[in-house]
């Protein structure tokens, strides 16, 4: 079974720095089925990202992804207002899916 | 437009059961396997169950197998989540998802309810 670790677990950070969240997969696997999601308070989470590096619709273009393997990361090139918020990694495998622990974004 | 609404959450005792409803609308309903995730209080995401479109392929999470079972209604445009054998653990909120899945491409989930609050509690 796939763990993912996201760190760190919170990182403080002033609106229009650039935030580097870090998700590591136990064992390799597929960037296609690795996904990005932000969640606020009290609300659903959001796709932004999926395949790794595919913004989702509507995402803007301050967030990207990368990463393969075990090493996935997604940056948030210059933090706005709206983007603090808990972000979660997830992976798909044949029979189970599996979220990271989540890295909050705050406000320093 | 696009929607999932879920419905069914409540407060109920350990040991007791509930079934959990969500309706879609806005889509091609039977074009999607379907999820099931949930967030207990202060907690991160955890995936509890999928149904593929025809109801064929049904996987669940370890901490929900034999308890939980997944169901779906075409016709009706309807996911289910009947839980039986309810643990105070099982307190969460329960989302509703669509899956976009192409093999060897992608999978996410790129629809999610607002959520249904279930509370096991004696």
């Amino acid at each position: 079974e796939i763990a993912l670790t996201q760190t760190p677990g919170t990182l403080s950070l002033s609106p229009g720095e650039r935030a580097t969240l870090s998700c590591r997969a136990s064992q390799s696997v597929s960037s296609s089925y690795l996904a990005w999601y932000q969640q606020k308070p009290g609300q659903a989470p959001r796709l932004l990202i999926y395949a790794a590096s595919s913004r989702a619709t509507d995402i803007p273009d301050r967030f990207s992804g990368s990463g393969s393997g075990t090493d996935f990361t997604l940056t948030i090139s210059r933090l706005e207002p709206e983007d603090f918020a808990v972000y979660y990694c997830q992976h798909s495998g044949s029979s189970l899916l599996t979220f990271g622990g989540g890295t909050k974004v705050e406000i320093k | 437009e696009v929607q999932l609404v879920e419905s069914g959450g409540g407060l109920v005792k350990p040991g007791g059961s509930l079934r959990l409803s969500c309706a879609a609308s806005g889509f091609t309903f039977n074009n999607h396997t379907m999820n099931w995730v949930r967030q207990a209080p202060g907690k991160g995401l955890e995936w509890v169950s999928s149904i593929s479109v025809s109801g064929t392929y049904i996987f669940y999470a370890d901490s929900v197998k034999a308890r939980f079972t997944i169901s779906r209604d075409n016709a009706k445009n309807s996911l289910f989540l009947q839980m039986d054998s309810l643990r105070a653990e099982d307190t969460a909120v329960f989302y509703c998802t669509r899956v976009r899945f192409r093999a060897g491409s992608y999978y996410y989930m790129d629809v999610w309810g607002k959520g249904t609050t279930v509370t096991v509690s004696s």
